[in-house]
């Protein structure tokens, strides 16, 4: 599985659009990048996964270059909601399906 | 949105008893999950389950820990004589296959386990 870099926290402004960019230099052709978000003393959640150039859905965007080496989750215009640990994660998940979290990004959203 | 269940939610327990961590997985789903954290720290993954056997197990999921799935609805984690080190978040998971969905992997929101 890639390893993946992001950072560690973030502040933001309600209505604000959050980008959180994630490293991972040695993503394999199989692999897929997929980002979860965690609030206190709940279960990750999935938010979007994508393998290249753009997805969108009802919550967030993804933007994935041609290399494949990042990738950057979009957040448009946060509430005080959006704040929380957010993961990205790479692999294949055909074999066995296990994920592997890091440190993720603390995003915290003020007023 | 269909959900996964756990209960308890907390579960407080003394050290070298065994307790047994209950999930409802989504019920067309065919991958179950265990994973844990320690507070402050990264979700941890401890074991897989498909087709009622064990498909991976990490190093944490020693001969202390357990899984089933006892009829077609519930899994399990057993652990047979807690550590006060088992403290933790304990969250199932579940997924329809064992590979890339729309969807992802569905949490449940936890139990805390807390041993004294």
């Amino acid at each position: 599985l890639a390893k993946t870099t992001q950072p560690i926290s973030m502040d933001s402004y309600e209505g604000q659009e959050v980008n959180i960019t994630c490293s991972h230099n040695n993503i394999a052709t199989n692999d897929y990048i997929t980002w979860y978000q965690q609030f206190p003393s709940q279960g990750p959640r999935f938010i979007i996964q994508g393998y290249k150039t753009k997805v969108t859905n009802e919550v967030a965007s993804l933007f994935i270059p041609a290399d494949r080496k990042s990738s950057t989750l979009s957040l448009p215009r946060v509430s005080l909601s959006d704040t929380a640990v957010y993961y990205c994660l790479v692999g294949a998940w055909n074999q066995g399906g296990k994920l592997i979290f890091g440190q993720g990004t603390e995003l915290s959203v003020k007023p | 949105e269909p959900e996964v269940t756990q209960t308890p939610s907390h579960q407080v327990t003394q050290m070298g008893q065994e307790v047994i961590l209950r999930c409802v997985p989504i019920s067309n789903h065919l991958y179950f999950y265990w994973y844990r954290q320690i507070l402050g720290q990264k979700v941890e993954f401890l074991v897989s389950f498909y087709n009622n056997e064990i498909s991976e197990k990490s190093e944490i999921f020693d001969d202390q820990f357990s899984v089933e799935r006892p009829d077609g609805s519930n899994f399990t984690l057993k652990i047979r004589s807690t550590k006060l080190e088992d403290s933790a978040m304990y969250f199932c998971a579940s997924s329809e296959w064992a590979g890339l969905t729309s969807y992802g992997y569905t949490f449940g929101s936890g139990t805390r386990l807390t041993v004294v």
